[in-house]
C-alpha cells in the first residue's frame, strides 16, 4: 500500500517567513511532484522531480523553490512567504515507466498572514 | 503546453440519475487521460484511467469515453449515490506531466 506523508496538516506562517513543506513516500518512487490547490483552478504542478537533485519547473514555479537530496523525500520552499501563496499544497509520487497514476499526500493547508 | 478544460464547474444530481462531466484537452500528442476523485478534507484518488488506444473504459458503475478526433473525453457515473458525492479531476498527460482541469463539484441529493 502506497504511502505519501507530509509534515504538516496545516500551518500558519506570516509575510516574508522561509517555509518548507515537507513530503515522504515509501515506494521507492522515481518520480514526484508539487501541486498546490486552489478553488476553481484545479491542481496546478510547481515543481517535479524525476531523480534525486533532479528538479525541473512545473507551470507557476515562481516564488519556489524544491529540493530532493534522497530519493524518498522531497521539500518544497517558500523563500519569503506571501499572502497569494495561501493555499493548499498537495506532494504526489509516481514510479517510473508506463503507469502513470499519482498517488497523493493528505496535503498541507497553508495560511500566510 | 496542455490545455486541459472541463464541465460543469458543479454538478447536482438525484440518487439514482446518471452523472457526466466533460473534458477537453489541446496536446493531441496526449495519450494517457487519468479521472481523480476527492473527497472532503482527502487526498485525491484515482479512480479510473484510459489510454489513448481505446474509446471506452468501464469499471462497474463509472465509465470514461475518449474521442481523439474532437479532443475530448467524458466520465459516466450512473446510479448515482451518496458516497459518490466530492469533487472529481479529469487530467491529461503532456511531456510527463499531468494538467489538471479545474474541478467538478458533483453532489448527490437523495
Amino acid at each position: 500500500d502506497v504511502k505519501v506523508t507530509q509534515s504538516s496538516r496545516y500551518l500558519v506562517k506570516r509575510t516574508g517567513e522561509k517555509v518548507f513543506l515537507e513530503c515522504v513516500q515509501d515506494m521507492d518512487h522515481e518520480n514526484m511532484f508539487w501541486y498546490r490547490q486552489d478553488p476553481g483552478l484545479g491542481l496546478r504542478l510547481i515543481y517535479f522531480s524525476y531523480d534525486v537533485k533532479m528538479k525541473e519547473k512545473g507551470d507557476i514555479p515562481e516564488g519556489y523553490s524544491v529540493s530532493r537530496e534522497k530519493k524518498e523525500r522531497f521539500s518544497l520552499i517558500l523563500e519569503s512567504a506571501s499572502t497569494n501563496q495561501t493555499s493548499m499544497y498537495l506532494c504526489a509520487s509516481n514510479i517510473k515507466g508506463e503507469s502513470y497514476e499519482q498517488y497523493f499526500g493528505p496535503g498541507t493547508r497553508l495560511t500566510v498572514t | 503546453g496542455e490545455n486541459v478544460e472541463q464541465h460543469p464547474s458543479t454538478l447536482s444530481v438525484q440518487e439514482g440519475d446518471s452523472a457526466v462531466i466533460k473534458c477537453t484537452y489541446s496536446d493531441s500528442a496526449s495519450n494517457y487521460f487519468p479521472w481523480y476523485k476527492q473527497e472532503l478534507g482527502k487526498r485525491p484518488q484515482l479512480i479510473i484511467d484510459i489510454r489513448s488506444n481505446v474509446g471506452e473504459k468501464k469499471d462497474q458503475r463509472i465509465a470514461v469515453t475518449l474521442n481523439k478526433t474532437a479532443k475530448h473525453f467524458s466520465l459516466h457515473i450512473t446510479e448515482t449515490q451518496p458516497e459518490d458525492s466530492a469533487v472529481y479531476f479529469c487530467a491529461a498527460i503532456s511531456w510527463g506531466k499531468l494538467q489538471f482541469g479545474a474541478g467538478t463539484q458533483v453532489v448527490v441529493t437523495p
